[in-house]
């Protein structure tokens, strides 16, 4: 069974400092991998999506590394800002899951002036 | 605005009650999935529909009632539900339920049962 882990579970950084987010996962034959970002008491917002075959996702300030075969993925945030205050999510989806994502628990980042 | 759209936003019921979440999609997709996100546990996939068809029913109790009488419409009927179901529920849609398929999410009902 596919199991997502995400560590940091909180992450608190001064405005300007880059951020770094951890996600592995322990099946690694994934279709893809999707970074999400949720604010408090809201829904999620697709932020990267990699597909099994790409090593990373550019958007912006936001890089998705991913490395299948070690199970792991990374989210870079370059010059964090307030805004940037949010939980982020990333999840699997796994080879026999019809369209299942497999969520980790996520890591609440503050993101302090 | 993701063009998946939840009501009511927030909602609050007894555990003799029955009322019902929607979620509209916009997005001309032919998937859509009930989540489940409760305080510091990661999300729970609920149901998945393609083109109006239950093709997933992650072992949820029969006391949540999922109803997609079209793909653009998805309804999660609850009945005599229990304190231990409060949660944020979710709503998604993807295009299809293929690999690879994006999905985008509602903003969700927090439901809270007393």
């Amino acid at each position: 069974k596919q199991e997502v882990t995400q560590i940091p579970a909180a992450l608190s950084v001064p405005e300007g400092e880059n951020l770094v987010l951890n996600c592995s996962f322990t099946d690694s034959a994934i279709y893809n991998l999707q970074w999400f970002r949720q604010d408090p008491g809201k829904g999620l917002t697709s932020l990267l999506l990699i597909q099994s075959s790409q090593r990373e996702q550019t958007s912006g300030r936001l890089n998705a590394s991913l490395d299948k075969s070690s199970g792991r993925s990374t989210l870079y945030i370059a010059a964090s800002q307030p805004g940037d205050s949010a939980t982020y999510l990333c999840a699997v989806m796994t080879t026999d899951s019809w369209g299942k994502l497999q969520f980790g628990a996520g890591t609440q980042v503050v993101v302090t002036p | 605005e993701t063009g998946v759209t939840q009501t009511p936003r927030h909602l609050v019921m007894g555990m003799t009650n029955k009322k019902s979440l929607k979620c509209e999609q916009h997005l001309g997709h032919n998937a859509m999935y009930w989540y489940k996100q409760s305080a510091k546990k990661p999300l729970e996939l609920m149901f998945v529909y393609s083109l109006e068809e239950r093709v997933e029913n992650n072992s949820v109790p029969s006391r949540f009632s999922p109803e997609c009488p079209n793909s653009s419409h998805l309804f999660l009927h609850l009945h005599t539900l229990q304190p231990e179901d409060s949660a944020l529920y979710l709503c998604a849609s993807s295009p299809g339920t293929g690999a690879g398929e994006k999905l985008f999410f509602g903003s969700g009902t927090q439901l809270s049962v007393l």
